[in-house]
């Protein structure tokens, strides 16, 4: 089955305790990429991957980080956790944007993610 | 930069109700168009996609209309069920960009 899995898909944890959400994905897809949904602010891009070894900033980076080492993953990292990255987060992968495909976004069940 | 704007919720319908979510954009070149929905307690699913004016996606009895001329790409769906009840998404992405970019979401509850 075609899917993109996440873990875990809720944490709670303490300010400044390093964590990583994991994000896999089985539909060899060359792009990837991590989103936020805050309430009232929608769904707010954080970094994204056109390919392996390739990553970019999206709108709010600050505070993450994410590295593309194979294809199929793409690690969220908070290096030090603070109450404002309280939020339910999602990890999400398309065919690449160069190959002729419209872009649509397959996306994992989130993870909820707080920070006391 | 690219921007996307739904019509604010929260919204509530009735049952057999017909549905309209109003989005309009903003972008350079020639984007693609989506609708997303959000199923409570779920990640984002792909309801239905255009990807050139005057195209219609289409999918579980929702429509959406690409116009170029007007820059929008409403959702409508002429009688609602109690499980469309889900926080709908309109986004966009323009060929070869990183990004895509979505609107702040409508929250659509039918009542029996």
């Amino acid at each position: 089955e075609a899917q993109v899995t996440q873990n875990p898909r809720y944490l709670i944890t303490v300010t400044g305790k390093k964590l990583t959400v994991t994000c896999s994905q089985n539909m060899n897809h060359e792009y990837m990429s991590w989103y936020r949904q805050d309430p009232g602010l929608g769904l707010r891009q954080i970094y994204y991957s056109m390919n392996v070894e390739v990553t970019d900033k999206g709108d709010v980076p600050e505070g993450y980080k994410v590295s593309r080492k194979e294809k199929r993953n793409f690690p969220l990292i908070l290096e030090s956790p603070s109450p404002n990255q309280t939020s339910l987060y999602f990890c999400a992968s398309s065919l690449s944007p160069g190959a002729g495909a419209p872009g649509e976004l397959f996306f994992g069940e989130g993870s909820r993610l707080t920070v006391l | 930069g690219d921007s996307v704007t739904q019509m604010e919720g929260p919204v509530t319908l009735s049952e057999e109700a017909f549905l309209t979510i109003n989005c309009t954009y903003t972008a350079t070149g020639y984007p693609s168009l989506f609708w997303y929905v959000q199923y409570p307690g779920e990640g984002l699913q792909l309801l239905l996609k255009a990807t050139k004016a005057d195209d219609k996606g289409s999918n579980k009895g929702f429509e959406a209309t690409y116009r170029k001329e007007t820059t929008s790409f409403h959702l409508e769906k002429g009688s609602v069920q109690v499980s469309d009840s889900a926080v709908y998404f309109c986004a966009l992405k323009n060929t070869n960009a990183g990004k895509s970019t979505f609107g702040d979401g409508t929250t659509l509850t039918v009542k029996p």
